[in-house]
């Protein structure tokens, strides 16, 4: 499986304030995604980050909130735009093997807004 | 709406004894399925999947089984060490989803020495 690291690993931030999650891999994936783990839940799906094209949000997850970038195969990031504390969340990416279907993750970002 | 649940929030064993986690779907269209090990502090780690055409399916240590016709799954631990300890989430997914998953609400395993 392909090895993805995350910066930062872990942020406590000001509320009003914008954090950016890096998500990097070691080889070239298709497809990635951005998840978010409320503290004591499951993942949840933000969107799927498209190469070369505006990300796919899922039903409660807007662009103006959660602004991502995906310049090439192997990169990506997640911006959690004017936080609050109902932010405070870890955020995953994850990609898809190279067979297909299974989606491996990263290490997470864990996010405290204050 | 569509749903992957879990049985049990928490579950507790003696170091040794097997494990069985339990998940339930809604969605009859659902034809892949994975369980993952999240460990304190860690993302997501892939244990095994399981596509809807088998029933069955062995790692090592683990097996995953399917009941299509009442959309159950199950995660099946033998020998639980206290290493297993961590939360289980089922995940599924369908090939019309585009490789999207959704996952269940997780079970908190807890292996006793």
């Amino acid at each position: 499986s392909a090895v993805i690291s995350q910066k930062p690993s872990r942020d406590i931030c000001q509320r009003g304030t914008s954090l950016t999650i890096q998500c990097q891999v070691d080889s070239q994936v298709t497809m990635m995604f951005w998840y978010r783990q409320q503290p004591g839940q499951s993942l949840t799906l933000i969107a799927t980050a498209n190469q070369g094209s505006e990300a796919t949000y899922e039903s409660g997850f807007v662009i103006d909130k959660f602004p991502i970038s995906r310049p090439n195969l192997t990169f990506s990031t997640l911006t959690v735009s004017n936080m609050s504390p109902e932010d405070s969340s870890i955020y995953l990416c994850s990609v898809e093997g190279i067979a297909g279907e299974t989606q491996y993750f990263g290490p997470g970002t864990r996010l405290l807004v204050l | 709406g569509e749903s992957v649940g879990l049985h049990l929030p928490t579950l507790s064993v003696q170091e040794g004894d097997n494990s069985i986690i339990n998940c339930a779907y809604s969605n009859s269209a659902s034809d892949y399925f994975i369980w993952y090990k999240q460990e304190s502090g860690k993302g997501p780690q892939f244990i095994i999947d399981i596509r809807s055409n088998m029933d069955k399916r062995q790692g090592q240590r683990v097996t995953v089984l399917l009941n299509k016709t009442v959309k159950h799954l199950s995660l099946q631990i033998a020998a639980t060490q206290p290493g297993d300890s961590a939360v289980y989430f089922c995940a599924e997914t369908r090939e019309t989803s585009g490789s999207r998953l959704t996952f269940g609400e997780g079970t908190q395993l807890t292996v006793n020495p």
